[in-house]
């Protein structure tokens, strides 16, 4: 595609739900990164994709996240029994090769409010 | 300390005035450096890559000071539309951004 696409832009979900939130990168960007941002703060590193493989997921702020990707494209990002502190948006980009002479390009994010 | 600093501002400048914001950074092995802008509620947008030599793209100036570990943005003659929180962004590895917290500038009219 044209840019990083992100679905849903909006999700609102009861605490203790389970959500998933995707991620489509650039076509051909074989990095893909998972960021957070609450409302306000800067952005945290969640999780990093090289292909299919994610060699980093120091980010992951606990055991109720995890996320894969498939074909070296699509990545989803779930979040079992999630809490209010879950809420923020939830930022992909994805990169050509993940090396030092690129920037990434960013989706739009999926703006997630636990209530 | 963080790794990546930032003063977080906000900088309130009057339209067609020169501001100018640092970033400092932890590690000195740090190889790559870039500056993103993120609107109110929009996602972040690369501005500009940060090279050893500096460099210009417009009313933008981008400079690395790597003996004192800061990379620094200059906008001039600013414009309303640039209004909007600046991200340091710091390669620390190869395949991880570390991002400073941003600072919020407004320019009035």
């Amino acid at each position: 595609g044209a840019g990083v696409s992100q679905s849903p832009s909006n999700k609102v979900t009861e605490k203790g739900k389970d959500v998933e939130l995707r991620c489509d990168p650039i076509s051909g960007h074989t990095a893909l990164y998972w960021y957070r941002q609450s409302l306000g703060q800067g952005l945290e590193f969640l999780i990093y994709f090289q292909g299919n493989s994610a060699p980093d997921k120091s980010g992951l702020p606990s055991d109720r996240f995890s996320a894969e990707r498939t074909g070296g494209s699509v990545s989803t990002l779930t979040i079992q029994r999630t809490q209010q502190e879950d809420s923020a948006v939830y930022l992909c980009a994805s990169s050509l090769v993940g090396s030092q002479n690129y920037g990434y390009t960013f989706g739009s994010g999926t703006r997630l409010t636990v209530v | 300390r963080k790794e990546v600093e930032q003063d977080p501002g906000p900088f309130n400048v009057p339209e067609g005035a020169t501001v100018a914001f640092n970033c400092t950074y932890s590690n000195s092995a740090s190889q790559s450096f870039f500056w993103y802008r993120q609107d109110c509620r929009k996602e972040p947008k690369l501005l500009m890559s940060v090279y050893s030599s500096g460099n210009e793209d417009g009313r933008f100036t981008a400079q690395l000071n790597r003996a004192s570990q800061y990379i620094s943005l200059l906008i001039r003659d600013s414009k309303l539309s640039d209004s909007a929180t600046y991200l340091c962004v710091v390669w620390d590895s190869n395949y991880q951004l570390i991002w400073g917290a941003g600072t919020k500038l407004i320019i009035k009219p």
